[in-house]
């Protein structure tokens, strides 16, 4: 199969750092979005990896190992208003279709 | 409007009744994709529109889902004959060029099936 898997919830302070795993099988893509879903809204980009190494935006960065089938989403300096799902997708090689994980609930407190 | 909208926002239909979702992708994107989120699981693919190419309809999960998109702009996804499973929100997308680039996706049009 093309299981993208990442953890189903989180909880870090504000002001912290958290940091998301996502592992795919190594077969079968050719790269790994990211996306932010706050509750009721509709999911919002926030980075693609198609090479390995480390993608730095602002708070957000996004890591990816193809050998490995592994990336990551490191958000640092959370902020209440980082409460959100975050997906993992995988685009496949075959069909350039996105397979999503069900995603990581991330519970920021004060 | 700059974004990808859905109509309605919520639907609520008996069990057996048809209903149609729209989606209005930005303008000038040429390729449309439909999902299904359902509670704890990840974004479903349905069905996806590129171009004036033929829709691939692999993931939809039974006859009774069908979509159109006319004029290589709106789209109509309709779920005839409505069951309790198909409750979920209905997610639609849509992306400029090449599958590298980023999908932009509308609010969802949140669906209950009584």
């Amino acid at each position: 199969g093309q299981n993208i898997d990442q953890p189903t919830e989180m909880t870090a302070t504000e002001g912290a750092i958290v940091q998301i795993n996502c592992t795919y099988q190594t077969s079968g893509f050719n790269g790994l979005f990211w996306y932010q879903q706050h509750a009721g809204e509709a999911p919002t980009f926030l980075s693609y990896n198609v090479l390995d190494g480390l993608e730095e935006k602002g708070r957000f960065s996004s890591f990816l190992s193809r050998s490995k089938g592994y990336s990551y989403l490191l958000l640092k300096e959370l902020q209440m208003k980082d409460s959100a799902s975050y997906l993992c997708a995988g685009l496949r090689s075959n069909d350039y279709k996105l397979s999503f994980g069900a995603g990581t609930t991330v519970t920021v407190r004060a | 409007g700059a974004g990808v909208s859905q109509s309605p926002s919520n639907k609520v239909t008996e069990k057996g009744k048809d209903v149609e979702l729209r989606c209005d992708p930005i303008s000038g994107h040429t390729a449309l994709y439909w999902y299904r989120q359902s509670l704890g699981q990840g974004l479903e693919f349905l069905i996806y529109f590129q171009g004036n190419s033929a829709p691939d309809k692999s993931g939809l999960p039974s006859d009774r889902f069908s979509a159109e998109r006319t004029g290589g702009s709106v789209s109509t996804l309709t779920i005839q004959r409505t069951q309790q499973e198909d409750s979920a929100v209905y997610l639609c997308a849509s992306r400029r060029g090449t599958p590298y680039n980023e999908q932009f996706f509308g609010p969802g049009t949140r669906l209950t099936v009584l």
